[in-house]
């Protein structure tokens, strides 16, 4: 099943323990983005990444961190998490075709 | 950033009703217009993808309409039902797709 993959669903941390949320894609797209949900904000684009070892800052990229070593994978960092990151987290990705892009399930994220 | 505007914020409509969103945005260096349905817990499901000015595209009862001139497109939903309440989603693409607040729908029976 053609599908995006994202762990965990669900994280509580403390303020400053470094985290990994990883994103994993099976279907060769090249196009691989995380954005972050926040109630009144909508959905706000974090990184992204046009295909291996090419990424660029999004709107809000202020705070993370990201790779991509493989078209595959596109894990989004937080070195030093924060309460304002507290978010609903959505890593996506696509082709250029007539598809729209391909969401994981989500992380919600809670830093205390 | 790009400004990705949605009307109406939210929408309380009866089963039967038919309805319609506006999403506007910038009408220079388009590429392609997408809208989604984001029904939570779940994640966005792409609906259409919308690239040619004066494009119609429809699924069952939900259609949208696009107008890259004037830098605006419309979804319809046709004969609303409960299972319809979602949040829609509308995004510009340019090298990178920006989202709308959205739309969010609600159907009562």
């Amino acid at each position: 099943e053609a599908q995006v993959t994202q762990n965990p669903r669900y994280l509580i941390t403390v303020t400053g323990k470094k985290l990994t949320v990883t994103c994993s894609q099976n279907m060769n797209h090249e196009y691989m983005s995380w954005y972050r949900q926040d109630p009144g904000l909508g959905l706000r684009q974090i990184y992204y990444s046009m295909n291996v070892e090419v990424t660029d800052k999004g709107d809000v990229p202020e705070g993370y961190k990201v790779s991509r070593k493989e078209k595959r994978n596109f894990p989004l960092i937080l070195e030093s998490p924060s309460p304002n990151q507290t978010s609903l987290y959505f890593c996506a990705s696509w082709t250029a075709s007539t598809s729209g892009y391909t969401f994981g399930s989500g992380t919600r994220l809670t830093v205390v | 950033i790009l400004n990705v505007e949605q009307s109406p914020q939210s929408l309380h409509v009866q089963e039967g009703d038919s309805t319609n969103f506006t999403c506007s945005f910038p009408s220079s260096n388009f590429y392609a217009l997408h809208w989604y349905r984001w029904e939570t817990p779940k994640s966005p499901e792409a609906l259409f993808v919308m690239t040619l000015n004066g494009d119609e595209k429809k699924k069952g009862r939900i259609s949208a309409t696009l107008n890259t001139k004037e830098g605006y497109s419309y979804l319809y939903i046709k004969g609303s039902q409960p299972e319809d309440s979602a949040t829609y989603l509308c995004a510009f693409l340019v090298s990178t797709l920006t989202f709308g607040k959205g739309t969010m729908l609600l159907v009562s029976p």
